[in-house]
């Protein structure tokens, strides 16, 4: 049973251009959870997704961020026209369907941005 | 917003002491994790405790759940460089099951 999946591991983007981070949750997981990560620091929380919904996405910058979790595929996290604060790591965790409070989960080992 | 904090935010100590990371919230969780972060690598689970007042050990790592589910604790005894690290806890909140994060410990032991 293969872990969170997480690509690329590594991003190099110019300003301005878009970035585009896919994770793959864990194999019957539907809950999709997005952090950024400044070096030196705890997570952040960014966006949590469920198939198709988004459930909560108020740590998600308004502009330029956008995230989804399709019925089939990734989750993919864009970042349209990067800029230089925008360099940090990002990690995905994934969750099993929820049935009650015992959430645990579990996340890739991230992809981390540097914006040039 | 529910607040989950963590303290200290940073600790430095020498081989063998012992220490206690906080993990507190006005909010009541259903459950409240532990995580363990080394550079470059994700976080990883360490344990889970559901029960108010639950104790669990995992080798010189004792974790403790508040009474009220509101606050929760991680004791290391005779620490040692291994244990090096970001500790994050993290509380399961509201009908949404959501997770909530604390800031992050960073833990250095000095040989």
């Amino acid at each position: 049973n293969a872990g969170v999946m997480q690509n690329p591991r590594h991003l190099v983007r110019r300003r301005g251009q878009e970035a585009r981070l896919r994770c793959s949750p864990m194999k019957g997981h539907s809950h999709v959870y997005w952090y950024r990560q400044l070096p030196e620091e705890g997570l952040k929380f960014m966006v949590y997704l469920q198939k198709e919904n988004i459930i909560d996405e108020s740590g998600m910058p308004k502009e330029r961020f956008s995230a989804e979790f399709p019925k089939e595929g990734p989750s993919i996290l864009r970042i349209q026209q990067v800029v230089r604060g925008d360099s940090a790591a990002y990690f995905c965790a994934s969750s099993p369907k929820i049935t009650g409070g015992n959430t645990e989960a579990f996340f890739g080992q991230g992809t981390r941005l540097t914006v040039v | 917003t529910q607040l989950l904090e963590q303290s200290p935010q940073f600790l430095s100590i020498q081989e063998g002491e012992n220490l206690t990371v906080y993990c507190n919230s006005s909010s009541v969780f259903s459950s409240l994790q532990w995580y363990r972060q080394e550079p470059g690598e994700g976080p990883v689970l360490l344990v889970t405790v559901v029960t108010g007042g639950e104790v669990k050990k995992l080798k010189r790592l004792t974790f403790q759940f508040g009474d009220a589910r509101k606050d929760s604790s991680l004791h290391i005894t005779a620490a040692q460089p291994g244990d090096t690290g970001l500790y994050l806890c993290a509380g399961v909140y509201g009908s949404n099951y959501q997770l909530i994060w604390g800031a992050g410990t960073k833990l250095i032991i000095k040989p």
